[in-house]
């Protein structure tokens, strides 16, 4: 079965890390981009940027750079999105989604929710 | 950033009728080999996004031929033919030429 499965919710102490994982299956991982995007509660959703799995180059907003590192492990064919310096403003579920090509975005991940609260 | 504008924000239909949504870009996203890098999603309650439409005209896998998408440069259309009761959600657009990638508000789809 064809499909990206994200790692659980998180809760988070503002000024802290978390790191999301985007497991896939069913294709071959570094054939495909994956991107991560962002959707606060009750909003619209945001473009957080992409990995290329094959090589790990990356593309950032640059309303995140500095603050995200996307990564990837080949051997598991997992990409993961590792955001710092959290807060409540990152409050949000977020999403790995496969670029099937040309920024087609067809297989989304189940989201996962990051809450950051003191 | 590429301002995405859609409109109408929200959108009662009844079923069996036709729908229509409107998606303006700030920059025009045909780029040089001819494609508009526009895509549709609908977003039903409680889930992630589906993709609907790409490359600002093709349907994705799966998706009903009641959907349609048009328009080129800066300025799109999502069509439905005949709204059914399982459309209902949001539906956004998005421009994937000019990073960042931005979407527009969402326009949200109900049944009257």
């Amino acid at each position: 079965q064809v499909q990206v499965v994200q790692s659980g919710a998180e809760e988070k102490m503002p000024g802290a890390s978390v790191k999301v994982s985007c497991k896939a299956s069913g294709y071959t991982f570094t054939d495909y981009y994956i991107y991560w995007l962002r959707q606060a509660p009750g909003q619209g959703l945001e473009w957080m940027g992409w990995i290329n799995p094959n090589n790990g180059g990356t593309l950032y907003a640059q309303k995140f750079q500095g603050r995200v590192a996307m990564t990837r492990d080949t051997s598991i064919s997992t990409a993961y999105m590792e955001l710092s310096r959290l807060t409540s403003d990152d409050t949000a579920l977020y999403f790995c989604v496969r670029d099937l090509s040309g920024r087609t975005l067809d297989l989304w991940g189940q989201g996962t929710m990051v809450t950051v609260s003191s | 950033d590429t301002v995405v504008t859609q409109s109408p924000l929200s959108l009662p239909v009844t079923p069996g009728e036709p729908a229509s949504i409107s998606c303006r870009s700030s920059q025009s996203v045909l780029y040089s080999n001819g494609y508009n890098y526009l895509n549709w999603f609908l977003q039903k309650p409680g889930q992630s996004p589906q993709l609907l439409i790409y490359l600002s005209s093709t349907r994705a896998s799966g998706v009903p031929d009641r959907f349609s998408g048009s328009g080129s440069g800066t300025d799109f259309t999502l069509k439905i033919s005949r709204v059914e009761a399982e459309d209902v959600g949001v539906y956004y657009c998005m421009q994937a030429l000019h990073p960042p990638y931005t979407f527009g508000q969402g326009t949200k789809l109900e049944i009257k």
